[in-house]
């Protein structure tokens, strides 16, 4: 089965600073259709999970464009150019290409303020 | 506006059962794609299991750790999903999410806390 890891665990960040995060899959995720099926998601503290990016590089509506989504194959980047408070929360990666066994989520990168 | 509205959790016993619904608002529910996903206290996120739209003949697929013990099922005419758990244990113990599938997992509901305790 595919295996999703993200990567680091936790992020310290300063306000107005750059954050970067990583998520490699164990087998590549480019479909046969060609499309890959990587998505990121946002959960806030207390709150339900939002998604922020689908299908690597696509925003979703609302997401402020401090967010970006980039990678190809088994390697995956999620950046926020000048973190803010409001983004404070874990970030997942969530892979739906290979099926079985069904959609697998990375174990989430926490992001602090410093 | 999408809306999802989980209900039915609360505390059972181990061994027991539970059934948790979802009331879908905001889209065409009997075409939607959708989804459980739990979320363990102070973990991460974990995919159970999906039906498909009835035009997709409505077939469901599960995440092996709950496959045949949890059950995935809708009423179209109700716009409503359910999740029936059965054999509960304390790792059972979480929040359950609905989701609707749009290029894989698009909305949450807000979700429903399950405990599984004696």
């Amino acid at each position: 089965d595919v295996v999703m890891t993200q990567s680091p665990l936790s992020l310290p960040v300063t306000l107005g600073q750059a954050a970067s995060m990583s998520c490699r899959s164990s087998q590549s995720l480019v479909h046969s259709d060609g499309n890959t099926y990587l998505n990121w998601y946002q959960q806030r503290p207390g709150q339900s999970p939002r998604r922020l990016i689908y299908k690597v590089s696509n925003r979703d509506s609302g997401v402020p464009d401090r967010f970006s989504g980039s990678g190809s194959g088994t390697d995956f980047t999620l950046k926020i150019s000048r973190v803010e408070a409001e983004d404070v929360g874990i970030y997942y990666c969530l892979q739906g290409t290979h099926w079985p066994p069904g959609y697998t989520f990375g174990q989430g990168t926490k992001l602090e303020i410093k | 506006e999408v809306l999802l509205v989980e209900s039915g959790g609360g505390l059972v016993q181990p061994g027991g059962s539970l059934r948790l619904s979802c009331a879908a608002s905001g889209f065409l529910f009997d075409t939607a794609w959708m989804s459980w996903v739990r979320q363990a206290p102070g973990k991460g996120l974990e995919w159970l299991g999906r039906i498909k739209g009835i035009v997709d003949g409505g077939t469901t697929d599960y995440a092996a750790p709950v496959k045949g013990r949890f059950t995935i099922s809708r009423d179209d005419s109700k716009d409503t999903l359910y999740l029936q758990m059965t054999s509960l244990t304390s790792e059972d113990t979480g929040m359950y999410y609905c989701v609707r599938e749009t290029t894989l997992i698009g909305d949450w509901g807000q979700g429903a806390l399950v405990t599984v305790s004696s």
